[in-house]
């Protein structure tokens, strides 16, 4: 069973730029969240995709924009990036269903906007 | 909404000693809860959870947690500590019957020393 892949691994971008980052879920999982994780704070949730449909929100400004494909792997885009993106950006996979649901969790992508 | 709050941002320890790394929430409404552990340069993995039933959890590696409804709180212990327990630790928590959106606290880096 091949668990939750991310890539690149790392990324350094220029702010304004847009970048792309891709996630593929763990095998038999139909749901994929994606989370930034800024130096020293913990996972925030940017947003969530179930069967190729947004399913939830976080705070996050509309040039943060994702997609699922229907092998159920997912691309998260960032416009116009800034400084602040600056994050460590977390991709977790799960069997939609419910809060009580494990999410599984790949090695995330480290942006850095200079 | 839900908010988590762990109250040690550092905990160092030595090898066997006791340790206890706290976690308190806030919701409005019922809540699974989470440990995640983050070891350097890695993504997340799921320590234990609670959902229902017995308020005492516990993990293969030898780690427990205690769900108080009445302090909304979900304290991690673990009797004798390894070195190979360094590592960043998360509390989370999910609305019971929502989304699978988790909602982290900032993290308690803990160091064991020898």
């Amino acid at each position: 069973e091949t668990g939750v892949t991310q890539s690149p691994t790392h990324l350094i971008k220029t702010r304004g730029q847009q970048v792309t980052l891709r996630c593929s879920s763990q095998s038999g999982h139909n749901t994929v969240s994606w989370y930034q994780q800024a130096l020293g704070q913990g996972p925030q949730f940017i947003f969530q995709y179930y069967r190729e449909e947004e399913n939830g929100r976080g705070n996050f400004p509309p040039r943060f924009s994702g997609l699922q494909f229907p092998n159920y792997s997912s691309e998260l885009n960032v416009n116009a990036l800034e400084l602040d993106d600056s994050a460590l950006y977390l991709c977790a996979s799960s069997l939609g269903g419910g809060g009580g649901v494990e999410q599984y969790f790949g090695p995330g992508t480290r942006l850095t906007v200079t | 909404a839900q908010s988590v709050t762990q109250l040690d941002s550092q905990v160092p320890v030595f090898e066997e000693a006791p340790v206890e790394l706290r976690c308190n929430y806030s919701s409005s409404v019922s809540v699974y809860l989470f440990w995640y552990v983050q070891y350097p340069n890695q993504g997340l993995q799921l320590l234990l959870k609670y959902l229902s039933g017995s308020t005492l959890v516990e993990s293969i590696n030898g780690f427990e947690a205690e769900f108080n409804k009445s302090q909304t709180s979900f304290h991690l212990r673990k009797p004798s500590v390894h070195i190979s327990d360094t590592a960043e630790y998360f509390c989370a928590v999910t609305p019971q019957g929502g989304s699978e959106k988790l909602v982290f606290g900032k993290g308690t880096k803990l160091t064991v020393n020898p």
